[in-house]
């Protein structure tokens, strides 16, 4: 079963907008991590942002924060003044469990920037 | 931050060649390292976790046979791709993380094309 689902392929913005890329997640772990990474075109995968099931606060780093809904089980990221930099793939992904590793990741979204 | 380095980066070889790639962490102590495969237009499929000095997990539908994984040091894994056909050719990344809730950090990727 997906665990971690983004339901945009595709989203634009225009520059120095901001933009709220969706992330939804199931499990029934009480304790887990969640991430977002950035894959522009050369392949590389940077990470972003984190938020743990336990933080109470929303993560932000940045021009990044984290939307963190824990009953809706959402992890939304908010990307403020958009740049061309951004434009790029946006995987956001979960880690379960304490002693559990390994993270999987959503289809992914990719956000073009518009002059 | 933490670095990781993944070697080559890009391999071009022949039907039947086996083919590895390096993964090492820079600057922190890897305890477990992961490889991923990532298709044109498609997310990051988690193949397999290692742990330093034992035997690497392999996700349900992946040939430990044929994808050898090695993980002798904190610092170092190896992924070596074994008698490589065309439809192996894709992506592959690897990432590494210490102890703790701590965000995986990713190589570069490696891009590989069977001919």
């Amino acid at each position: 079963a997906q665990k971690i689902t983004q339901t945009q392929p595709g989203m634009f913005v225009q520059e120095k907008e901001a933009v709220t890329l969706d992330c939804t997640y199931d499990t029934s772990d009480p304790s887990y991590g969640l991430f977002w990474y950035k894959q522009p075109s050369s392949g590389e995968m940077i990470f972003l942002i984190y938020q743990g099931s336990y933080d109470q606060q929303n993560a932000t780093e940045g021009r990044y924060s984290l939307n963190f809904q824990k009953a809706r089980k959402s992890a939304n990221l908010v990307i403020s003044a958009s740049q061309l930099g951004d434009s790029a793939m946006y995987f956001c992904a979960m880690r379960e469990g304490i002693h559990n590793n390994d993270m999987r990741f959503g289809a992914g979204t990719r956000l073009t920037v518009k002059p | 931050g933490a670095v990781v380095s993944q070697h080559p980066s890009r391999v071009i070889c022949k039907s039947g060649t086996s083919v590895k790639i390096e993964c090492r962490s820079l600057d922190f102590q890897a305890t477990t390292m992961f490889w991923y495969r990532q298709f044109p237009k498609q997310s990051l499929m988690l193949m397999a976790t290692s742990n330093e000095g034992s035997k690497a997990t392999y996700e349900q539908g992946v040939e430990k046979d044929k994808f050898l994984i090695n993980h002798a040091s904190l610092t170092l894994s190896t992924l070596t791709v074994t008698s490589a056909h065309p439809e192996d050719s894709s992506f592959y990344i690897c990432s590494a993380k210490g102890t703790g809730a701590q965000p995986q950090h990713f190589g570069d990727g490696t891009r590989l094309s069977i001919l």
